[in-house]
């Protein structure tokens, strides 16, 4: 069936360093969404990309999808504490249904 | 406005008990979907209501059920528990035609 594939699973950096989450779908989706969920909440809606090649920003968070419309990333530039929890993406399947990927769980050392 | 509220936070039962979980969302948002996140398999599409119809439906099996209230609550139901629908069950509401925009903080079910 349809995946959606999260590299890395887990991630560790120093403060101030920069991290990247990179999604994969198994086939070309029509939008892509990025959730933030910290440790024992609920998952907090990001952003939408639609378009091929789209870049957003959100301070500084900068995500891109790709050309082919099948893959995404997520790259945080100069990490703080603030920033630690479970990026997720997720994609409409092609019936309709919403298929998150495992997400990648990013921890800070302050 | 308030946040999307689920009820009860958190629940224990019984193997082969059912249960219904509630979720009012946003005013004036009239979809809601539904999501099983587990430690093993993540996070899982249940359902997807908009104006009292089931519009999607993952791939689970009969035992979950839901529905959707002409005021846009909505509750999931789970008849005959198993020890693996132990879950936080998470319900969003967003406009319609916008992604899962806002969630609850989910329902912690426990089944012994």
């Amino acid at each position: 069936g349809q995946q959606v594939m999260q590299i890395p699973q887990y991630q560790h950096v120093q403060e101030g360093e920069d991290f990247t989450t990179y999604c994969n779908s198994s086939t070309t989706l029509s939008n892509i969404q990025w959730y933030k969920q910290r440790p024992g909440g609920h998952p907090v809606f990001l952003i939408q990309l639609v378009k091929s090649g789209e870049v957003k920003k959100q301070k500084r968070l900068t995500f891109q999808f790709g050309e082919a419309k099948k893959n995404s990333s997520l790259h945080i530039t100069a990490t703080q504490t603030t920033d630690v929890g479970t990026y997720f993406c997720a994609g409409p399947s092609n019936t309709g249904k919403l298929i998150f990927g495992q997400g990648t769980t990013l921890q800070v050392k302050p | 406005k308030a946040g999307v509220t689920q009820t009860p936070r958190y629940l224990i039962k019984t193997r082969g008990q059912q249960v219904t979980l509630s979720c009012s969302p946003i005013s004036g948002h009239r979809s809601v979907s539904w999501y099983q996140q587990t430690p093993g398999q993540g996070l899982q599409f249940l359902f997807e209501y908009f104006s009292e119809t089931q519009r999607n439906k993952g791939n689970f099996p009969g035992r979950f059920s839901g529905r959707q209230f002409s005021n846009s609550r909505s509750e999931m139901n789970v008849s005959t528990l198993e020890l693996g629908d132990s879950a936080l069950y998470l319900c969003a509401s967003s406009e319609d035609g916008r992604p899962p925009t806002f969630f609850g903080q989910g329902t912690r079910l426990t089944v012994v």
